[in-house]
């Protein structure tokens, strides 16, 4: 159980357009989802916080006009990139938190489960 | 203000070894710990994690890491590696009644033949 899938798993745009990904936890029910950002060889940088049905809350520095989060179900969470630019290019990975804090094979109030990630590339 | 550090950005073992990566947290309230593996290219997939209880805690494929208060340490350890093993290992700590869990810079674990 709780498996998160991102599609696509690769993107190549051209700057200036706009790419959408897509975050689906596909057997439990998010409450929370999470996006973050990983250029090469580095960490994981926290973007924004989604709520099903709110507003994201996004982390400082990070451009709330320029990455468009909507919660819209449970179950999806979409990431869009707007006139997107090479310097948007990087690993987005997105994470979920269940419902309830216990599910099959996870316990306790953090359990993050992520997304195998999508690599954009802007040219 | 909370942080995760991991001392050693690259790591090389050799194959059979046993293995030690560190992690050092910062932290107000009592810290919910955490140790995922990234293979290239992938997501990340959680190896263990702390809570309470326990202070040396099991995890996926023969990983076990310790808690250790004292030293503010959550230190993943093997007692013998795998050439599948390498791959980027990061450790993160987040807290009860925050959303967030913040992430080290992570090691990259190399293994030898």
């Amino acid at each position: 159980g709780a498996v998160v899938s991102q599609h696509p798993s690769w993107v190549i745009c051209k700057s200036g357009t706009s790419v959408k990904i897509e975050c689906r936890s596909l057997d439990f029910q998010a409450t929370t989802m999470f996006w973050y950002r990983q250029f090469p060889k580095q960490s994981l940088m926290l973007m924004a916080t989604s709520n099903e049905g709110s507003k994201a809350t996004y982390e400082q520095g990070v451009e709330k006009d320029k990455f468009l989060i909507n919660h819209a179900s449970l179950t999806l969470s979409t990431l869009t990139v707007t006139s997107a630019h090479p310097e948007d290019s990087s690993f987005y990975i997105c994470s979920a938190r269940s419902r309830t804090r216990w599910i099959a094979g996870g316990r306790g109030p953090h359990e993050q489960y992520f997304g195998p990630g999508t690599r954009l590339t802007v040219t | 203000a909370q942080s995760v550090t991991q001392p050693d950005i690259h790591i090389t073992v050799s194959e059979g070894a046993s293995l030690e990566l560190r992690c050092n947290y910062s932290y107000g309230a009592t810290p919910y710990l955490f140790w995922y593996v990234q293979s290239p290219g992938q997501g990340l997939q959680l190896l263990l994690k702390y809570f309470s209880g326990d202070t040396l805690v099991q995890g996926i494929k023969g990983f076990e890491a310790e808690f250790k208060r004292s030293q503010s340490s959550f230190n993943l350890r093997k007692p013998s590696v795998h050439w599948s093993d390498a791959a980027e290992y990061f450790c993160a700590v987040g807290a009860l009644g925050d959303d967030k869990i913040i992430f080290g810079k992570g090691t990259r674990l190399h293994i030898l033949p």
